[in-house]
């Protein structure tokens, strides 16, 4: 049965700090990975995606790896800005097209 | 092109009362999802659509919940009678069908479904 889970559930820094959120997922045999942002009270929204082929993938200053074999991601998010303050959202999806979810990174910058 | 849609954004019930949900996918989409997410809870696969067909409904908690997707287009997903417990945010998403390649979903905006 495949399980996510996200590192760290809540994290604090200042605004221009670089940081690292972290997912593992516990059955390497995934199509892709994704990461969404949510606000609160709102939806989701996709930041990035990873096919199971590749390794990692770039947005701005947000850049996501992924690494099958040992069922680890990691979203690095470059000079942190208080509009990141949101719940960072690791999902993977598994054969059959469904998608798990972790419970989230609760991220704030502080101005 | 418009995302996935969802109806109501927010919906605020009595124990025992009935709440439908909808979701319209982006067109083209095959595929079709519900997801829900209870207080304090990761989010949760409920069940999978292909087309107007079932593909996967393990995730449906019980049978007060009924999903249905007549002509492949739209989805509506029915609670009857809402329970305290029920109270979540309930996500659509959408995906379009490549072979076996599992492309990327794309999500609504959710319901909020408060039963009080």
């Amino acid at each position: 049965k495949q399980e996510v889970t996200q590192i760290p559930a809540a994290l604090s820094v200042p605004e221009g700090e670089n940081l690292v959120l972290n997912c593992s997922f516990t059955d390497s045999a995934i199509y892709n990975l994704q990461w969404f942002r949510q606000d609160p009270g709102k939806g989701l929204t996709s930041l990035l995606l990873i096919q199971s082929s590749q390794r990692e993938q770039t947005s701005g200053r947000l850049n996501a790896s992924l690494d099958k074999s040992s069922g680890r991601s990691t979203l690095y998010i470059a000079a942190s800005q208080p509009g990141d303050s949101a719940t960072y959202l690791c999902a993977v999806a598994t054969g059959g097209f469904k998608t798990i979810f972790g419970a989230g990174t609760r991220l704030f910058v502080k101005a | 092109e418009a995302g996935v849609t969802q109806f109501p954004s927010h919906s605020v019930i009595e124990k025992g009362q009935t709440v439908t949900l909808r979701c319209d996918p982006i067109s083209g989409h095959d595929n079709l999802y519900w997801y829900r997410r209870v207080m304090g809870k990761e989010i949760k696969f409920l069940l999978h659509f292909v087309k107007e067909s079932k593909q996967d409904e393990s995730g449906m908690p019980n049978n007060r919940f009924l999903a249905e997707r007549t002509g492949g287009t739209y989805s509506t997903l029915k609670v009857q009678p809402a329970e305290l417990e029920d109270s979540g945010v309930y996500f659509c998403a959408s995906s379009s069908r490549q072979g076996a390649l599992n492309t990327e979903a794309f999500f609504g905006q959710g319901t909020r479904l408060t039963v009080v």
